[in-house]
């Protein structure tokens, strides 16, 4: 079946150490997106990646960073930098250029202990 | 000011009622509109597309004002399921950056037996 898949589902971190999320994709689209949630708010975009090799940071980018080297996987590194991380964070893929749905993942919840 | 913006709520209705929710968006070159429903720790999912001449699915009708930057949700005859957090959506056109998906904070929804 053809879908987006994060892992993992919930993460523990140490402060000071760096994280990685992962989320690939078999739907074969070109753009994908970073948000992250926190309770009772919206989504704030991370970072949106266009096609591969290539990414645009989003409203909050700071403290994260993230790599498209194929065009299935797109993941998330949160860095110490990061000085509040502990959220939901979730991903998404969609089809280039048409008007067409963002698919999601089921989401990482990252707590910071 | 936020490029997406909603009444948080929560709008408290009973089952029955028709309920409205509204959304504004600052970016006049702003290219595709959304709403979208997330379920309590769920991710989103897409709930339609808002096209100029308005759309109907069943009991949901979603309208787009180009020229007043606003976009409008209304359910009629609200089922206990339909309570969930509503989200609007939008794509902009930014230089290269034809794919960047910004979500607003959402409008929550309960309904009430």
């Amino acid at each position: 079946d053809g879908g987006i898949t994060q892992s993992p589902k919930y993460l523990f971190r140490k402060e000071g150490q760096n994280v990685t999320l992962s989320c690939e994709q078999n739907l074969n689209h070109d753009a994908m997106y970073w948000y992250r949630q926190d309770p009772g708010q919206g989504l704030r975009l991370i970072y949106y990646s266009q096609i591969v090799n290539d990414f645009q940071k989003g409203d909050i980018a700071e403290g994260y960073s993230v790599s498209r080297e194929k065009k299935e996987s797109f993941p998330l590194t949160v860095t110490s930098a990061q000085k509040n991380p502990t959220a939901f964070y979730l991903c998404a893929s969609r089809i280039r250029g048409f008007d067409t749905e963002a698919f999601f993942g089921q989401g990482t919840r990252l707590t910071v202990v | 000011r936020k490029e997406v913006e909603q009444d948080p709520g929560p709008f408290n209705v009973p089952e029955g009622a028709t309920v409205a929710f509204n959304c504004t968006y600052s970016n006049s070159a702003s290219q595709s509109f959304f709403w979208y429903r997330q379920d309590c720790r769920k991710e989103p999912k897409l709930l339609m597309s808002v096209y100029s001449s308005g759309n109907e699915d069943g009991r949901f009708t979603a309208q787009l004002n180009r020229a007043s930057q606003y976009i409008s949700l209304l359910i009629r005859d609200s089922k206990l399921s339909d309570s969930a957090t509503y989200l609007c959506v939008v794509r902009l056109l930014a230089g290269g950056a034809t794919n960047k998906l910004i979500f607003g904070t959402g409008t929550l929804l309960a309904v009430q037996p």
